[in-house]
Parts: C-alpha cells; sequence; structure tokens
C-alpha cells in the first residue's frame, strides 16, 4: 500500500543550525508530495510541495526535492529560528484520489 | 476570507453524552475530511467527503458519523461519547485540482 515514513522526534537544534528532517514513501504510480506545519496549537498548514520528479518544492527558507529514485522528499533549511519551532509532516496524495496520506510528524525544538 | 471554520474550540463531555461538530470552509472546495490527532499517533481520517452528498469511512470511523450538509458544511457526530474518543479533532478541505488540504484550527475534545 501507499505510506509515508519520516524520521522520529523530536529533533533538537541551536538557532541558526542547519535542518533535515528525513522522508520516504512508498507508492504505487506518482504522487505529489507535500511538506504540512503545525505550530503550537493550531491546524496543519501547507508549507510546500511538488507534483513530480525533479521538482523542488520551497518556502520560507524551508526547501525539498522530489527524488523517484530514492523515493524521499527530506526536507531542509540552512539556518533555524526559534520560530520554526513546530511539528513537520510529510505527506502524498494521488491525481484523481482523494485522500491524503500523512507520515507521523516530527517535532522540531529550536533553542536560542 | 475565512478559510475552514471549526466549532466549539473546546469542549468537556460526560461519558455516555452526544454532540456534533460543526465544520465549514468558504472555498468552494469539493472534498472535506475529518481527523483526529493523538500524542505519538499523527492525523487519522475518521470520515471524508469526496463531494457534496457523499461520506465515506476512514481509518478509524467506529463511534462517529458525518452529515455533509451542503458543499459549505460538514459536521461529526459523537452519538455516545467515550473516553477514548478524547482527542483533538481538525476538518479539512481540499482543492481537486492541487489536491492541498486546508486545516480548520482544531476542537479539543475531553470526555470524562
Amino acid at each position: 500500500g501507499n505510506s509515508v515514513t519520516q524520521m522520529e522526534g523530536p529533533v533538537t537544534l541551536s538557532e541558526e543550525a542547519f535542518l533535515t528532517i528525513n522522508c520516504t514513501y512508498t507508492a504505487t504510480g506518482y504522487p505529489s508530495l507535500f511538506w504540512y506545519v503545525q505550530y503550537p496549537g493550531e491546524g496543519l498548514q501547507l508549507l510546500l510541495k511538488a507534483t513530480k520528479a525533479d521538482d523542488k518544492g520551497s518556502n520560507k527558507g524551508f526547501e525539498a526535492t522530489y527524488r523517484k529514485e530514492t523515493t524521499s522528499f527530506h526536507l531542509e533549511k540552512g539556518s533555524v529560528q526559534v520560530s520554526d519551532s513546530a511539528v513537520y509532516f510529510c505527506a502524498l496524495s494521488f491525481i484523481g484520489g482523494f485522500k491524503t496520506i500523512f507520515g507521523a510528524g516530527t517535532r522540531l525544538f529550536v533553542k536560542a | 476570507n475565512a478559510g475552514v471554520t471549526q466549532t466549539p474550540k473546546f469542549q468537556v463531555l460526560k461519558t455516555g453524552q452526544s454532540m456534533t461538530l460543526q465544520c465549514a470552509q468558504d472555498m468552494n472546495h469539493n472534498s472535506m475530511y475529518w481527523y483526529r490527532q493523538d500524542p505519538g499517533m499523527g492525523l487519522r481520517l475518521i470520515y471524508y467527503s469526496a463531494s457534496e452528498g457523499t461520506t465515506d469511512k476512514g481509518e478509524v470511523p467506529n463511534g462517529y458519523n458525518v452529515s455533509r450538509l451542503n458543499k459549505r458544511e460538514f459536521s461529526l457526530r459523537l452519538e455516545s461519547a467515550a473516553p477514548s474518543q478524547t482527542s483533538v479533532y481538525f476538518c479539512a478541505s481540499s482543492d481537486r485540482t492541487t489536491y492541498e488540504q486546508y486545516f480548520g484550527p482544531g476542537t479539543r475534545l475531553t470526555v470524562t
């Protein structure tokens, strides 16, 4: 079946450190891939997306590249801020499908 | 543009009581969803509605019912609340062309 696996958290970094959160997927076909972010006390919101192989999604300094050969969509940021502390969810969906499959989420803490 | 709204924000129920969680979206989306979020469990899909007039079970439908009242509104009903239904409930809607999901702020429900 289709699934998304994320690295377990929590991830704790100091401000200005480099961030990587790993995400791999299993899918029959060619899904669209997403990263969602959930700030404390809020719902999820879309951070970035990529719809085909080799596409790079980017937003607010975060980037992720759709790698079909390694079935991965790792999230990266060059210099994290305290305000980036949140839970990050990797997800996939298919054109013509109605459901999005979410990973378990990775909590990020950034210390000043 | 309010996006996805949910009411109430917080609710405390006694075991056996019933209640309805309300959700509305103003983005003209066809598909709507109800999720629950529990610590360490990520997001789990309860029910979804691919389009007005249709509803389908997700991963964890037992103990819940839904109504897609019209294109804008999708409600979730707990007929006889149980402590296992203590959770944070999120409503979401999605765009049929991009498959991005838009989430409401959540309802924090405690069943004692």
